[in-house]
This record gives structure tokens, C-alpha cells and sequence, in this order.
């Protein structure tokens, strides 16, 4: 079975702190995503990557940036938190057509 | 622009009754549709899928039909078991693309016993 390991199951962080959300994969996906989900928004993607090194962004890329330095492994960052940045965000990698998920990160900025 | 929409925020539905979950987009360039079901503080799954060469797709209590010329598909459970209450997201895929999907707004079915 494909396992997305996200890093921390809920965090609290205060406006302005630089905050990092990691994300391994360990079926050697190519591809891996961040998306955030709202209510009534459903997911929205933020960044992905289809290579280490590689990166492009989704349909809401402001305010975040990602690495992905290692093919498994793939970080988003968000380099100055504000309140609108409270959401779950999901990580995902993908074979085909299909996306495996994490379990999410809850993540509050206060 | 939404190009992928779940009109319906909610439904709700008898167990043992069929539930029908709703989906439009509006681009004639994805080439695969997709059904995930999410729980609450959990990632989202995979259910089932379609090519948009094909008109259905069937996987147990799961269907789902694809209707391009109205640029429809729809999600048929049946039976319907409480166990299935979730939120369901429908995806769309770019041909081509390098996996990225567009996710539509979640419909929360809910399934009473």
C-alpha cells in the first residue's frame, strides 16, 4: 500500500512564524502536490513538483513556497503566517491518474 | 472559475436507498474523472474512476457514469450503507497533465440508518 506521511497531525503557530509542513512518500511516486481544503472550497492546489528540484505552482501559490530536494520528500512553507492560512492541508503523491493521500495536517494560525 | 463544480452541499439518504452524487465541469481537455470520499480529520481516498473515453464504470456498490456532450458525471452507491457517510469530492485530470487534479467543491452525503 502507498503511504503519505504528513509530519504533524495539528499545529498552532502565531501570525508572522515561518512554518514548515513536511510530506514523505515511499512508493518512488514522481509526482507529489500540497493541496488546502476549506469549507465549501473543497481542495485547492498550492504547489506541486513532478521531479526533485521541480516545482510549479497551483491555483493559490501566494504565500507559500516548497523544496523538494529529495524525490520522497516534499515541504511546504509558509515564510510569514497569517490567520487566512488556517485550513487543513494535504499532501499528496500520485501514480497515473490517481493521487494518494496523507492524513492531513490542521493547521491554526493564530 | 471553477471549472469543476458539486452543486449539491449536502444530501441525505435512507440506508438500503440509492444515493446519486452530482458533478459539472466546463473543459473538454480532462481525460480522467475521479471520485474521492474523505472522513473527518482523514486524507481523502481513492473510490473509483473513468476515462473519458468510456460512458461507465463500475466497481461493486459503485457507479459512475460520464455524460461529455452535457459535461455531467454522477456517482451512483447503491445500497447505501451508514458507513458511507463522508464528504465526496469529484476530480478532473488535464490530458497529458502531470497528475494534478481539480477538485470540485465536496458534496457531505449522509446515510441514516
Amino acid at each position: 500500500d502507498v503511504k503519505v506521511t504528513q509530519s504533524s497531525r495539528y499545529l498552532v503557530k502565531r501570525t508572522g512564524e515561518k512554518v514548515f509542513l513536511e510530506c514523505v512518500q515511499d512508493m518512488d511516486h514522481e509526482n507529489m502536490f500540497w493541496y488546502r481544503q476549506d469549507p465549501g472550497l473543497g481542495l485547492r492546489l498550492i504547489y506541486f513538483s513532478y521531479d526533485v528540484k521541480m516545482k510549479e505552482k497551483g491555483d493559490i501559490p501566494e504565500g507559500y513556497s516548497v523544496s523538494r530536494e529529495k524525490k520522497e520528500r516534499f515541504s511546504l512553507i509558509l515564510e510569514s503566517a497569517s490567520t487566512n492560512q488556517t485550513s487543513m492541508y494535504l499532501c499528496a503523491s500520485s501514480r497515473y491518474e490517481k493521487l494518494f493521500f496523507g492524513s492531513g495536517t490542521q493547521l491554526s494560525v493564530l | 472559475d471553477q471549472q469543476v463544480k458539486q452543486n449539491s452541499p449536502s444530501l441525505s439518504v435512507q440506508e438500503g436507498r440509492i444515493s446519486i452524487l452530482n458533478c459539472d465541469y466546463t473543459n473538454s481537455m480532462f481525460d480522467y474523472f475521479l471520485w474521492y470520499k474523505k472522513y473527518p480529520a482523514e486524507g481523502p481516498t481513492f473510490l473509483i474512476s473513468i476515462s473519458s473515453i468510456k460512458d461507465k464504470n463500475e466497481d461493486g456498490r459503485f457507479t459512475v457514469f460520464l455524460n461529455k456532450s452535457a459535461k455531467h458525471l454522477s456517482l451512483h452507491i447503491v445500497p447505501s450503507q451508514p458507513g458511507d457517510s463522508a464528504v465526496y469530492f469529484c476530480a478532473a485530470r488535464f490530458s497529458g497533465n502531470t497528475g494534478k487534479l481539480i477538485f470540485g467543491q465536496g458534496t457531505t452525503l449522509q446515510v441514516k440508518p
